[in-house]
């Protein structure tokens, strides 16, 4: 059963547009961060929100944590070809064990 | 410090061979896990441990065998591949277990026929 469901799955774009990318669950995670991966390498963290209604930018990516804390967004404005990659959530689950568990991912593609 | 490294970063397999994918870190970390990726899947977690010789299972833990003797080293051992265990294989240490910068491996990409 895949507790994070990620949309949309694909997402190909102009260099300068605008997008968000979403990932949801029916559970009430603790924290939640977002990786970005790039082809041929392993994830590396862009941020962790643990508060629910939590805002916070890393230029010009918004991340925002949902008030339930069971949904979270990430916001690029005006992308740019080194956006490219693989957009992956990932949530904090199951009490003292602390399992980090992820979501489907969202390959985005900017083009020039 | 060289982070996380795996070996092999490529690896061909017969079904029913075994074989020990390595994963080592240099961070001193306690947390360490062992990832599959497989496309439109996400990562899904394999095995991790909290600290040497301590060792659980994660969402998909059957064909696969982990040990930690050292806070350094967690391989992942294969112990009679099967074509559905074709997938790229990423190790991941952190601090502690609680909310963390997870570091990834750069992956093994793992082919059984």
């Amino acid at each position: 059963t895949q507790l994070l469901e990620q949309s949309p799955q694909f997402l190909s774009i102009q260099e300068g547009e605008n997008l968000t990318v979403y990932c949801n669950s029916s559970s009430v995670f603790s924290s939640l961060q977002w990786y970005r991966q790039e082809p041929g390498e392993g994830p590396v963290l862009l941020v962790t929100v643990v508060t629910g209604g939590e805002v916070k930018k890393l230029k010009r990516l918004t991340f925002q944590f949902g008030d339930a804390r069971k949904d979270s967004s990430l916001h690029i404005t005006a992308a740019q070809p080194g956006d490219t990659g693989l957009y992956l959530c990932a949530a904090l689950y199951g009490g003292a064990t602390n399992k980090l568990i992820f979501g489907t991912g969202t390959l985005l593609a900017v083009q020039p | 410090n060289a982070g996380v490294t795996q070996t092999p970063k490529f690896q061909v397999l017969k079904t029913g061979q075994s074989m020990t994918l390595q994963c080592a870190q240099d961070m001193n970390h306690e947390y360490m896990s062992w990832y599959r990726q497989d496309p439109g899947m996400g990562l899904r977690l394999i095995h991790y441990s909290v600290g040497a010789g301590i060792t659980d299972q994660g969402e998909v833990p059957n064909g696969y065998n982990v040990s930690r003797s050292t806070t350094e080293d967690f391989p992942l051992r294969l112990l009679s591949a099967a074509p559905s265990q074709t997938s790229v294989y990423f190790c991941a240490s952190s601090y502690s277990r609680s909310v963390d910068t997870q570091y990834f491996g750069p992956g093994t990409r793992l082919t059984v026929l």
